[in-house]
This record gives structure tokens, sequence and C-alpha cells, in this order.
């Protein structure tokens, strides 16, 4: 089962910073935290991905909390493109496999 | 930016036939997945695969299925029998050697079994 917990739906207004926050207080020390989205029925689309320290790039930003127990994804200025679900991600050390959990589906609103 | 293609976008077949799920993953790449999503669900990790070999599978990934890399560019699923409830999307993803590197995903065929 997945190690993260989301809220199952957040809105968001358009131009606004979007935070998406995720839980995975069981997460180990060398465990990454991943995060992806996906628009409609397209494939899992990468977003960002941290270890401990906090992660930008043209897409986002991930904050990870001290302990690593908690993160926020942040999109900096919605669109209503952005509207999709995204799925906070632990993969273990000792397997290739991401689990996905039900996510977080963003409505971006006019 | 390079990606993942997969084809066909959408594949109709009869129950009992035999199917093959196409994938051309990201050149240089060297582990390959295959996912799956049932309508409405979540999506499922059917296998990976890494030098020539399955290296992960999950329980869905029974003896109907298997996986191959045909040649230096192709990766396959193929489904020996198909049944109505492999009626699905079928997601390719595959990786760089780092262990910390994302999975990038293509967008997928949907499979149709009637």
């Amino acid at each position: 089962d997945a190690k993260t917990t989301q809220p199952p739906s957040m809105d968001c207004a358009e131009g606004r910073a979007a935070n998406l926050p995720c839980n995975h207080s069981t997460i180990s020390g060398n465990e990454y935290v991943y995060w992806y989205r996906q628009i409609h029925s397209q494939g899992p689309q990468y977003i960002i991905h941290g270890l401990k320290n906090n992660e930008t790039n043209e897409m986002a930003s991930l904050i990870i909390t001290e302990d690593r127990k908690s993160s926020t994804l942040i999109l900096p200025h919605a669109t209503l493109r952005d509207t999709a679900v995204y799925y906070c991600i632990v993969r273990s050390y000792n397997t290739d496999k991401l689990i996905f959990g039900t996510g977080t589906r963003l409505q971006v609103f006019p | 930016e390079p990606e993942v293609t997969q084809t066909p976008s959408h594949q109709v077949t009869q129950m009992g036939q035999e199917v093959i799920l196409r994938c051309v993953p990201i050149s240089n790449h060297l582990y390959f997945y295959w996912y799956r999503q049932i309508l409405g669900q979540k999506v499922e990790f059917l296998v990976s695969f890494y030098n020539n070999e399955i290296s992960e599978k999950s329980e869905i990934f029974d003896d109907q299925f298997s996986v191959e890399r045909p040649d230096g560019s192709n990766f396959t699923l193929k489904i020996r029998s198909t049944k109505l409830e492999d009626s699905a999307m079928y997601f390719c993803a595959s990786r760089d050697r780092k262990s910390n590197q994302p999975q990038h995903f293509g967008d997928g065929t949907r499979l149709s079994i009637l």
C-alpha cells in the first residue's frame, strides 16, 4: 500500500500558488519523495523529487520538512492546465516500483 | 525533450486473443517498466525489467503476461490469452541508471477486450 497520505481534493484560483501537502511519516532515511501528476487519462507525468533538501525546477518547488515526515508541492502560478490528479510517492529503497495511491485531485478555476 | 512512446494508442481485441503492446523507451535508459490502470482505479505496477531480465513483478503479472526487449529500442508487453478484466490503460515507463532518477511514462495504450 501507499506510504503517503494526501487530501482527496483541492481547489485553487488561476494565477495563485497551489500548495499540495503530503504526509509520509514512516519514510526511511534513504527514501526519496517523488511527485507525479496525471491529466485526465494520460500517462503519469514526472514533476519533481527530493530526499531532504528543498528542490525547485521549471515546473514546481518541493518543500520537505526537516524531520522528512511531510512535504509540500508548490505550483507557484497555477493555470487551468494544471488541473490534474497529483501523486506523492515514496519509493522504498529495496524496490524499484512506484506505488500509486489515490492522490489529490487539484481543480484550478478561473 | 526525449519521451517514452507507446503504440498503438488504442487496441481492441477479442477475448482469448493474444495482444502485444509496444513501447519505445527513452534512449540510453536502462530500466523499463509496465503499469496498468483499470478505468477509475489506481495506477498499478506490473513488472520491471533490467539487463534483459525481469527484476520485479506483481501478483497481476501471471503466466499470461510476458515482456521482451527484442532489439535495442523496443520494449513489449504480451498478453497471451486476453480476458475481459485485462481491459485497462497500459503505461510503459523507463529511467536512467542512477537509482534515484525518476521513471518517465508514456501516454499509454488503451486496451479494450470484447
